[in-house]
């Protein structure tokens, strides 16, 4: 069936550092993908999203570019700062009756000042 | 406007007895999901209504496991007959139809002691 798999984690980063959590898939057909990014306290919250090969998805900073020929969907931030310290998750879906999203694991993100 | 709302915001019972977890979707989403996030297993989906229908439940992990949605507005997760396995921080999500985002609620951590 269908999978994705994230980066282990936690990973620690000092303010201003480059920020790269891989996210691979296995799919049967041609998903949308996400990542969605929980802040400690808070609920899931979608952080971008890439609906077809070579779309690129960016908010707040962060980018992740649909990877169809490597099966990834890498999220990546320049310059990571203290509140970006939050679990992230990558996940897929078909939309319509196999709307449920697959997850990943999540990888905790630490910044340290 | 109002995100999605459920409650309770948590939940502690005792083995064996029965629970209810309430989801309010945003005014308007006609799609409605539940999915579970627990240590051992991240996170997982369990079912979704399409107005009030939910045509696959084969996500509910258990026939103790059973969910209802009335008015095409909130729905109701219920757990009979608790057990410790269930302990985990339960996720409601609504979109304007399926083939939307996803907008998560803050979730009902159940602990079942």
């Amino acid at each position: 069936g269908d999978s994705v798999t994230q980066m282990e984690g936690p990973v620690t980063l000092s303010e201003e550092a480059c920020l790269t959590i891989n996210c691979t898939y296995t799919a049967t057909g041609y998903p949308s993908l996400f990542w969605y990014v929980q802040y400690p306290g808070e609920g899931l919250q979608l952080l971008l999203k890439a609906t077809k090969a070579d779309d690129k998805g960016s908010n707040k900073g962060f980018e992740a570019t649909y990877r169809k020929e490597t099966t990834s969907f890498h999220l990546e931030k320049g310059s990571v700062q203290v509140s970006d310290s939050a679990v992230y998750f990558c996940a897929l879906n078909y939309g319509g009756s196999q709307g449920n999203l697959i997850f990943g694991k999540g990888t905790k993100l630490s910044v340290k000042p | 406007g109002a995100g999605v709302s459920q409650s309770p915001s948590n939940k502690v019972t005792e083995k064996g007895k029965d629970v209810e977890l309430r989801c309010d979707p945003i005014s308007g989403h006609t799609a409605l999901y539940w999915y579970r996030q627990s240590l051992g297993q991240g996170l997982e989906f369990l079912i979704y209504f399409q107005g009030n229908s939910a045509p696959d439940k084969s996500g509910l992990p258990s026939d103790r496991f059973s969910a209802e949605r009335t008015g095409g507005s909130v729905s109701t997760l219920t757990i009979q007959r608790t057990q410790q396995e269930d302990s985990a921080v339960y996720l409601c999500a609504s979109s304007l139809t399926l083939q939307e985002t996803q907008y998560f609620g803050p979730g009902t951590r159940l602990l079942v002691l």
